[in-house]
């Protein structure tokens, strides 16, 4: 079984602060996405890595960067993190080329104050 | 401009009756459709997909329809359960699988 996992369940910072979400596959999967997630907005795509180093923006990338330094991890980072930033954040992977099912982590809960 | 829709933020069936969600998309490149299911405080699970090249695809109970001319497609679960209740996102997808996620529809099932 593929399993995802990210470094928080739930994280409480303060403005301004620099915040690393941390988020680690297992199945040697060369995709990998961050997004958010808010009440009646879906899923929206933050950034995606499709290899080592390698990432593209996505929807709504202002505000946040990635790392992708190994395969399996890719971070998240807010530079400055600011209250609308409070949201749940979901990575998520995936490696066949048949298909395109994302396997998502748990999630973090970011509370900004 | 909403590339992936879900009209209906709510659903709510009876157990043992047929659950139907919807799903309307507008960028003719989308070639691949997902549906997964998210319960509360877990990340989203991959539930059925389908192909472009096909206009259904069955999995148990599950099954989804893809009306290309309408750029509609459709997520049939018979019959529903109460586990069934949870949150459904449709997806699209057109290039290294970078999808795009609908808004998602809360699906209740009374027992």
């Amino acid at each position: 079984d593929v399993k995802v996992t990210q470094s928080s369940r739930y994280l409480v910072k303060r403005t301004g602060e620099k915040v690393f979400l941390e988020c680690v596959q297992d199945m040697d999967h060369e995709n990998m996405f961050w997004y958010r997630q808010d009440p009646g907005l879906g899923l929206r795509l933050i950034y995606f890595s499709y290899d080592v180093k390698m990432k593209e923006k996505g929807d709504i990338p202002e505000g946040y960067s990635v790392s992708r330094e190994k395969k399996e991890r890719f971070s998240l980072i807010l530079e400055s993190a600011s209250t609308n930033q409070t949201s749940m954040y979901l990575c998520a992977s995936y490696g066949t080329r048949s298909s395109y099912e994302q396997y998502f982590g748990p999630g973090t809960r970011l509370t900004v104050t | 401009d909403q590339q992936v829709k879900q009209n209906s933020p709510s659903l709510s069936v009876q157990e043992g009756r047929i659950s139907i969600l919807n799903c309307d998309y507008t960028n003719s490149m989308f070639d691949y459709f997902l549906w997964y299911k998210k319960y509360p405080a877990e990340g989203p699970t991959f539930l059925i997909s389908i192909s472009s090249i096909k206009d259904k695809n069955e999995d148990g109970r599950f099954t989804v329809f893809l009306n290309k001319s309408a750029k509609h497609l459709s997520l049939h679960i018979v019959p529903s359960q109460p586990g069934d209740s949870a949150v459904y996102f449709c997806a699209a997808s057109a290039y290294a699988g970078k999808s795009t996620f609908g808004d998602g529809t809360t699906l209740t099932v009374k027992p």
